[in-house]
């Protein structure tokens, strides 16, 4: 059956604090990896697309990387503002969510 | 990117009733995606909506209770039928576009859905 898992459920940091958001999969092909976030009360947020082991993609403080089994979101000194739902989806011709990440940013 | 409108916001119901979710999209799109995301769970796609042919609906999910029109390649709605209080979720429309080489989805705001 294929899973997309994220972990940890639930993270707290302090400002400036860096750390990753861990996405494992299992798919029997994988054609694209999302990751987005998702505030309180509001649809899901692009971030990025992956589609190969090995590639990168950054946006300000948050770089996505891809390996054949799994992905990180790395967050660099990370802001109060970045406090929100970090979630993963793979596309195996359907596409498939995790439950996602809550990120707590504490000033 | 895409903008996509979606209403209402958020609705509180009574057991029994119906309720249609709107979704507007500032582009002309072939598919348009229903999703629910309850407390605490992933995104789960509900129906994948196609202008001019009947919705296509995922393991679960019927037609009857989810009900959805798809007049024009910028509208859809998605109607909740009969709710109970175990339909209390959020509900997402969404798109898929190729921008850059790049598949992105994009989503409309929610609708947060409560069934008394």
């Amino acid at each position: 059956e294929d899973q997309v898992t994220q972990s940890p459920e639930a993270l707290r940091l302090q400002e400036g604090e860096s750390s990753s958001l861990n996405c494992s999969y299992t798919v029997s092909g994988l054609r694209g990896l999302f990751w987005y976030r998702q505030d309180p009360g509001k649809g899901p947020e692009f971030l990025f697309t992956l589609y190969s082991a090995g590639e990168e993609k950054e946006k300000e403080r948050l770089k996505a990387t891809l390996t054949k089994k799994e992905s990180f979101l790395h967050i660099t000194a990370p802001k109060p503002e970045d406090s929100a739902t970090y979630l993963c989806a793979v596309d195996d011709d359907k596409i498939i969510f995790g439950k996602g990440t809550r990120l707590h940013i504490l000033p | 990117s895409a903008v996509i409108s979606q209403k209402p916001s958020r609705d509180i119901c009574q057991r029994g009733t119906s309720l249609t979710i709107q979704c507007q999209v500032d582009s002309q799109v072939t598919m348009m995606f229903w999703y629910r995301q309850q407390p605490g769970q992933s995104l789960t796609l509900i129906a994948t909506a196609n202008q001019g042919s009947e919705a296509t609906y995922e393991s679960g999910f019927v037609i009857d209770k989810f009900p959805i029109s798809r007049p024009n390649l910028t509208f859809s709605t998605l109607t909740v039928s009969n709710m109970s209080p175990e339909d209390s979720s959020i509900y997402l429309c969404s798109v898929h576009l190729i921008l850059g080489g790049y598949e992105k989805l994009f989503f409309g705001s929610g609708t947060q859905l409560s069934v008394l």
